[in-house]
C-alpha cells in the first residue's frame, strides 16, 4: 500500500515569507508526527497528533510554528515569517497505534535565504 | 525520559556481522526499544524493536541485556546498502514522544 507521502519535497523561500508543509499518513494510522532534522544532526520532535485528541505541542520551537491536522488525515505544517535557522528537513511520520512503529516520508527540504 | 546513547561512528567489514550498540539504563518496564536507520537523504526506517526478550526478523537481530539496561542491534551479514545512521530510541512514558539522539553513523567497508 501507499506509504507517507509529503510535499513539496523541496522548498527554497526567502527570510520573512510563511511557508505551509504537507504530510499524507497512511491510511488508518491514527498518530502522526512531525520532526525536523538539521543538517548532521538527529530529528528533533515538533507536533504530535492521536485522533481527535489535542495535539501535544511541546515540540515547536516557536510561536511561528503552528500544525492542522483535519481527523486521520492529512496534516499541515505552517512556519511563518521563516528565518535561515528554520532551513532543515521537515520529517512527516505516521503509526498505527501511540508509540507504535513509525513509517516516515521522504520529508520536506527546506532552504530560507 | 529513556535516554539512549550509542557511539558516534562504527566500521564493518562487507559480508560480516555488525554489532551496533546502545545503552538506555534509564529505561521503564513498560518502554520498548525501537532501532530505526537513515540512509542519506531518506526518511528513516523502521527495523525492529523490543521489550525484554530477543527479537529476530527479515532486516535483523535485537538482543536486550536480561536488566533492559542495554541492547545490541544486529545484521547478521552487512552489505554496503547498510551504510546508514543507526538510531536506538525508547518513547517518552507519558506523552508518545520519541527522543532522537544522534545515533551511530555505520560504514560497511568493502
Amino acid at each position: 500500500g501507499a506509504g507517507v507521502s509529503q510535499s513539496p519535497s523541496n522548498k527554497v523561500t526567502e527570510k520573512g515569507k510563511d511557508v505551509e508543509l504537507r504530510c499524507d499518513p497512511i491510511s488508518g494510522h491514527t498518530a502522526l508526527y512531525w520532526y525536523r532534522q538539521r543538517l548532521g544532526q538527529g530529528l528533533e520532535f515538533l507536533i504530535y497528533f492521536q485522533g481527535n485528541s489535542a495535539p501535544d505541542k511541546s515540540g515547536l520551537p516557536s510561536d511561528r510554528f503552528s500544525a492542522e491536522r483535519t481527523g486521520e488525515s492529512v496534516s499541515t505544517l505552517t512556519i511563518q515569517r521563516t528565518q535561515q535557522e528554520d532551513s532543515a528537513v521537515y520529517l512527516c511520520a505516521s503509526s498505527l497505534k501511540p508509540r507504535g512503529t513509525q513509517y516516515f516520508g521522504p520529508g520536506t527540504r527546506l532552504l530560507v535565504l | 525520559d529513556a535516554k539512549t546513547t550509542q557511539p558516534p561512528s562504527m566500521d564493518c567489514a562487507e559480508g560480516r556481522a555488525a554489532n551496533l550498540p546502545c545503552n538506555h539504563s534509564t529505561i521503564s518496564g513498560n518502554e520498548y526499544v525501537y532501532w530505526y536507520r537513515q540512509i542519506h537523504s531518506q526518511g528513516p526506517q523502521y527495523i525492529i524493536h523490543g521489550l525484554k526478550n530477543n527479537e529476530t526478523n527479515e532486516m535483523a537481530s535485537l538482543i536486550i541485556t536480561e536488566d533492559r539496561k542495554s541492547s545490541t542491534l544486529i545484521l547478521p551479514h552487512a552489505t554496503l546498502r547498510d551504510t546508514a545512521v543507526y538510531y536506538c530510541i525508547a518513547p517518552r512514558d507519558s506523552n508518545y514522544q520519541l527522543i532522537w539522539g544522534a545515533g551511530t553513523k555505520l560504514i560497511i567497508k568493502p
